[in-house]
């Protein structure tokens, strides 16, 4: 199976701040590659798919970059709702659809 | 708005099987793929599977011989069953719509899943 890391696991960050969340897959991708987030108790809710494209309704803080093997993703200007864990997910080799662990993302 | 919503038994004991079921609530249900991800303490999430309205599908696999996704057209549902449960598969169970490539844009609620003697 294809190795997801994702940096930092977790992070603290003013109100207002740019936040960047990098993933590294163990071989190249191309570029599939999605990012979700999860709020404490809900379930992850998808931000970006196809490394770079915005989900709908998704508000334009959120971006990401990216291809083969190593993934950006970036809030332009940290909202206190951005609180919660963000995953990164391949499925470049389907069905071996893998996740990484995910980044803690705090308000300081 | 499509919105899942997923209910079956929470608690099971050792080898039991684990039963879930999830119901579409779209006009579209034969059009996509319908499948399963779970999130175990301290492991993240894992997708187990999918399968769609033409009985095509794929499952994880680390838990293949285990699994078995169905699908009821006619109700717009579609289950999960998980043979010979074990602690190791304690962990928060979503149904999901699979979109583009293999983006997931619809969760259902999540079932919390206890395996317990």
């Amino acid at each position: 199976d294809i190795e997801m890391t994702q940096s930092p696991s977790s992070l603290s960050a003013y109100v207002g701040d740019r936040v960047t969340i990098t993933c590294q897959a163990s071989q190249d991708i191309n570029n599939y590659l999605n990012w979700y987030h999860q709020k404490p108790g809900e379930a992850p809710k998808l931000l970006i798919y196809d490394a770079s494209e915005l989900e709908a309704g998704v508000p334009s803080r959120f971006s990401g970059s990216g291809s083969g093997r190593r993934f950006t993703f970036v809030i332009s200007r940290l909202q206190p709702e951005d609180v919660g864990t963000y995953f990164c997910q391949q499925y470049d080799t389907v069905p071996s659809i893998t996740f990484g662990q995910g980044t803690r993302l705090e308000i300081k | 708005q499509v919105h899942l919503q997923q209910w079956g038994a929470g608690l099971l004991r050792p080898s039991e099987t684990l039963s879930l079921t999830c119901a579409a609530y779209t006009g579209s249900f034969s059009v996509h793929d319908w499948g399963w991800i779970r999130q175990l303490p301290g492991k993240g999430l894992e997708w187990i599977g999918e399968n769609n309205f033409s009985g095509y599908s794929n499952y994880n696999g680390a838990l293949n011989s285990r699994v078995t996704i169905s699908i009821d057209a006619s109700e717009n549902q579609f289950s999960l069953k998980m043979t010979s449960v074990t602690a190791a598969d304690a962990g928060t169970y979503y149904c999901v719509r699979k979109a583009y490539g293999h983006a997931f844009d619809v969760w259902g609620q999540g079932t919390e899943v206890v395996v317990s003697s």
